[in-house]
């Protein structure tokens, strides 16, 4: 039982570049988060999805897009990368009793 | 979901018991306490939550006032590991449905010294 995975654990893009950032689940929970952590601040929720087909915008949306491809995965899309978005993101999955199984986090550097 | 508020940084020596003070005025009456911790830029770890009772499990011990305005997380023997950023939450339960929109804050940075 591996939790939750991201890949890739460290990536460097340039200006306008695109990639997404992969998070799947191994504990057959429904719903699932994408959060980006700066410097000095706290989580900002980025997207989450309830269930398998359905996504909804959180906090900080803007320049990013989601995907639920099964109940497994969640992606993060990049589709223009700015030096705004350099940031450390996590994705987190609900469990029983609505605690919180969070990866290990992508560090992504914009240049 | 109601707002929390945690101090930014608190120290405690090793050995001692370090107690994470809480405050969540505006809580409504079906909202959880949730304490979550992160270490040293880790994803955010789950410790503990509650509702109206005092909770312990084998990190820590969760007290709630009565008025569940305020709580405290306590851990009873803090150790250099323990070194990292606190998080308290208030979420609702959606009995088991799974679907909940979280929002952490900043948290409290506790520091343990030897």
């Amino acid at each position: 039982n591996a939790g939750v995975t991201q890949t890739p654990k460290f990536q460097v893009l340039k200006t306008g570049q695109s990639m997404t950032l992969q998070c799947a689940q191994d504990m057959n929970h429904n719903s699932m988060y994408w959060y980006r952590q700066d410097p000095g601040m706290g989580l900002r929720l980025i997207y989450y999805s309830a269930s398998e087909g359905t996504t909804d915008k959180g906090e900080v949306p803007n320049g990013y897009n989601v995907s639920r491809l099964n109940k497994r995965e969640f992606s993060l899309r990049l589709e223009s990368a700015a030096p705004s978005q350099t940031s450390v993101y996590f994705c987190a999955s609900n469990g029983e009793v609505e605690t919180q199984y969070f990866g290990p986090g992508t560090r992504l550097l914009v240049l | 979901d109601a707002k929390t508020t945690q101090p930014p940084s608190m120290d405690c020596a090793e050995g001692r018991a370090a107690n994470l003070p809480c405050n969540h005025s505006t809580i409504s009456g079906n909202e959880y306490v949730y304490w979550y911790r992160q270490i040293h830029s880790q994803g955010p770890q789950y410790i503990i939550h509650g509702l109206k009772n005092n909770e312990t499990n084998e990190m820590a011990s969760l007290i709630i006032t009565e008025d569940r305005k305020s709580s405290t997380l306590i851990l009873p023997h803090a150790t250099l590991r323990d070194t990292a950023v606190y998080y308290c939450i208030v979420r609702v339960v959606f009995g088991g449905r799974g679907y909940q929109k979280v929002t952490f804050g900043t948290g409290t940075k506790l520091q343990v010294i030897p």
